[in-house]
């Protein structure tokens, strides 16, 4: 089965540190990659998604990601993190041409972000 | 323009009870997203319909789980009868076309706790 992983549950940063969330899933096959980000008493939202070309894709506030296909890896950086980047982080996968919409997420990492 | 709206926002029923959750997605939006996030996890798709069609619900518990989206723009979910492991936010989400690159836009949830 095909699944998502997210390796850590809970970052603590502080603010100007650099963060490296990681995601693995596993699947041979041509993916969508997607992270979605949820703010304190937010919606769900799209923070970058990639699915050809430059395997370095660059989402809205500052985030970054890099699929790696040899490693079956997306991973979510950003240089200098802001307390405004308190959240959950989600990875997400869809795998396959014949899978529509099908979205697989992680289980979500938890960011908190000193002042 | 509007996100994707849906009501309740928070319901809390007994085991055994029946509940019912609504979702109206974006204006144009062809595709229509049932997940299920249980605390600590990621959203699991339980549903994906194509205007009024559907395209997935290979995970849905179909012995009390119910969806529909009857005119190809809004959608209801029922759970009947409840049971304590139903205890969950329960997302809906909506996408331009039925596409594995497309974005999908999620609404607020509806939190259910079974008790």
């Amino acid at each position: 089965a095909q699944s998502v992983s997210q390796h850590n549950h809970h970052v603590i940063l502080s603010e100007a540190a650099s963060l490296e969330l990681g995601c693995n899933y596993s699947y041979g096959g041509t993916v969508n990659l997607f992270w979605y980000v949820q703010y304190p008493g937010q919606h769900l939202q799209l923070l970058l998604k990639y699915f050809s070309g430059d395997p370095l894709v660059k989402g809205i506030k500052g985030f970054e990601a890099e699929f790696i296909k040899s490693k079956f890896s997306f991973n979510l950086r950003k240089p200098s993190v802001q307390w405004s980047d308190t959240a959950e982080y989600f990875c997400a996968v869809n795998a396959g041409y014949n899978q529509g919409g099908k979205l697989i997420f992680g289980q979500g990492t938890e960011l908190s972000v000193k002042p | 323009e509007a996100g994707v709206a849906q009501s309740p926002r928070y319901k809390i029923i007994e085991k055994r009870q029946s509940v019912a959750f609504w979702c109206n997605p974006i204006s144009g939006h062809a595709t229509l997203y049932w997940y299920q996030q249980i605390l600590g996890q990621g959203p699991k798709l339980l549903i994906q319909f194509q205007n009024n069609g559907v395209v997935d619900d290979s995970q849905l518990p179909k012995d009390r789980f119910s969806a529909e989206r009857l005119k190809g723009v809004d959608s209801t979910l029922k759970i009947q009868p409840a049971k304590l492991e139903d205890s969950a936010v329960y997302l809906c989400a909506s996408s331009l076309l039925l596409a594995g690159t497309d974005t999908q836009y999620f609404g607020p949830g509806t939190r259910l706790t079974v008790l």
